[in-house]
């Protein structure tokens, strides 16, 4: 069974860092793109970024670009988001979420995880 | 940026009845369509990829249908459980580019 379980969120002060970790199970992570969509409350959703199955190619929204940079782990099944320079509009629930194709994008997410908030607020 | 358009806002249904849902983009997304079901305090459930295609283990009274910009996500016989917000999300090939539409709540007439 595919799990995806994200951590390291909490409240955290404009300007300041926080990482992100999505540890998975039930799948070959290593085959597979990941991404980071994230949901302000009430909101739509939003997606922030994403890296191939290697880690050898990433994109970042242009509303995090030079701010965030998503990594991955795949000794560890584990990707990962730094998110620095924060702001109140990155105040977000925060989810990792798995892309439908192997070994490269489809730009779709078949599994998410339950997702992680992050509260950006002096 | 590709924006995309979901109407209605809102609508409301009884169990049984078929809701047709609509998502417009603001230009062709050839079939690089997908489709979202996400019920309150819960993570996105995909249900429809590539415009017409039903992801692993959804029910078949979903379906998904159209190409370029305008698509239609068509539930038969709402059940009690299908009662949710719905997003489309589309993305482009280069540079890459993922936005979703604001979404259609689906609420119990």
């Amino acid at each position: 069974q595919v799990h995806l379980v994200e951590s390291g969120g909490g409240l955290v002060q404009p300007g300041r860092s926080l990482r992100l970790s999505c540890e998975v199970s039930g799948f070959s992570f290593s085959a597979y793109s990941m991404h980071w969509v994230r949901q302000c409350p009430g909101k739509g959703l939003e997606w922030v970024a994403a890296i191939s199955h290697d880690g050898s190619n990433k994109f970042h929204a242009d509303s995090v670009k030079g701010r965030f940079t998503i990594s991955r782990d795949n000794s560890k099944k584990t990707l990962f988001l730094q998110m620095n320079s924060l702001r109140a509009e990155d105040t977000a629930i925060y989810y990792c979420a798995r892309d439908g194709g192997i070994d490269g994008y489809d730009w779709y997410f078949d599994y998410w995880g339950q997702g992680n908030l992050v509260t950006v607020s002096s | 940026e590709v924006v995309l358009t979901q109407s209605p806002a809102t609508l409301s249904l009884s169990p049984g009845e078929r809701a047709t849902l609509s998502c417009r983009a603001s230009q062709s997304v050839s079939s690089y369509l997908a489709w979202y079901q996400q019920k309150p305090g819960q993570a996105p459930r995909l249900l429809i990829y590539a415009a017409s295609n039903r992801a692993t283990g959804i029910p078949a009274r979903f379906s998904g249908s159209g190409s370029g910009t305008d698509f239609t996500l068509t539930i038969n016989s709402l059940e009690p459980e299908d009662f949710a917000v719905y997003y489309c999300q589309q993305r482009t090939n280069w540079p890459p580019e993922v936005t979703f539409g604001p979404g259609t709540k689906v609420d119990i007439k």
